[in-house]
């Protein structure tokens, strides 16, 4: 079956623009997370959702990121006012059934690399 | 809080050798850990996953990892590597509970199988 998908695959934008990053999580799967990742790094958590609501928002960095998913399905990742310091690839992933059951997969999409210049 | 480590950012070993990358955790309470895989251009590739249970844990493509409580480690083991487990390799921690949702990573270890 299908697995995550993000898109665009690529953005490149210049300072203090806004992007909307897409994400569509296998079919079912109840929970949908944001990470970011930078180069030489780890996925950073940003947030996840349970259904339609954000169950943990704490890695957003500041008020320039939000994050909904209207339908419980597809998730959009907002950035307003880009900064060259945003660049990295935005990665999402989705499971099943999420917390507190927690012991399910995550499943990673491919990524979104946001250049910012 | 939550946090991993990986201490080699560059494991390199020969064809048909065992491997092992090496992770240790920190989390309040009982620990869920998992191994990714990444290869280049691509997205995290689910290898492995630590609940509970019998410590040694087998997953994907021949590897293993093993759950050691007192020295909160969960080391990746294969007995036999091959090229093509060549990639970056990743660990995370999720607490149990309400904050099961946030997995830390570490920064990922380079591992280079040479023919």
């Amino acid at each position: 079956g299908a697995g995550v998908s993000q898109t665009p695959s690529n953005k490149v934008t210049e300072k203090g623009k806004y992007v909307e990053l897409r994400c569509d999580p296998i079919s079912g799967h109840t929970a949908l997370y944001w990470y970011r990742q930078s180069l030489g790094q780890g996925p950073e958590f940003l947030i996840y959702f349970q259904g339609t609501g954000a169950a943990d928002d704490s890695g957003l960095p500041n008020d320039r990121f939000f994050a909904v998913r209207p339908e419980g399905s597809v998730s959009t990742l907002k950035i307003q006012r880009t900064e060259r310091g945003d660049s990295a690839v935005y990665l999402c992933a989705s499971s099943f059934r999420g917390p507190p059951q927690g012991t399910d997969t995550q499943y990673f999409g491919p990524g979104t690399r946001l250049t910012v210049l | 809080a939550q946090s991993v480590a990986q201490p080699e950012d560059q494991v390199n070993v020969a064809e048909g050798n065992p491997l092992t990358v090496k992770c240790t955790y920190s989390v309040s309470g009982n620990p869920y850990l998992f191994w990714y895989v990444q290869y280049p251009n691509r997205g995290l590739q689910f290898l492995l996953k630590y609940i509970t249970g019998d410590n040694l844990v087998k997953g994907s493509y021949g590897f293993e990892a093993e759950f050691n409580k007192s020295q909160t480690s969960f080391h990746l083991k294969k007995p036999s590597a091959l090229v093509s487990d060549s990639a970056l390799y990743f660990c995370a921690v999720r607490a149990q509970g309400t904050n099961a949702g946030k997995s830390t990573f570490g920064d990922g270890t380079t591992l280079t199988v040479k023919p």
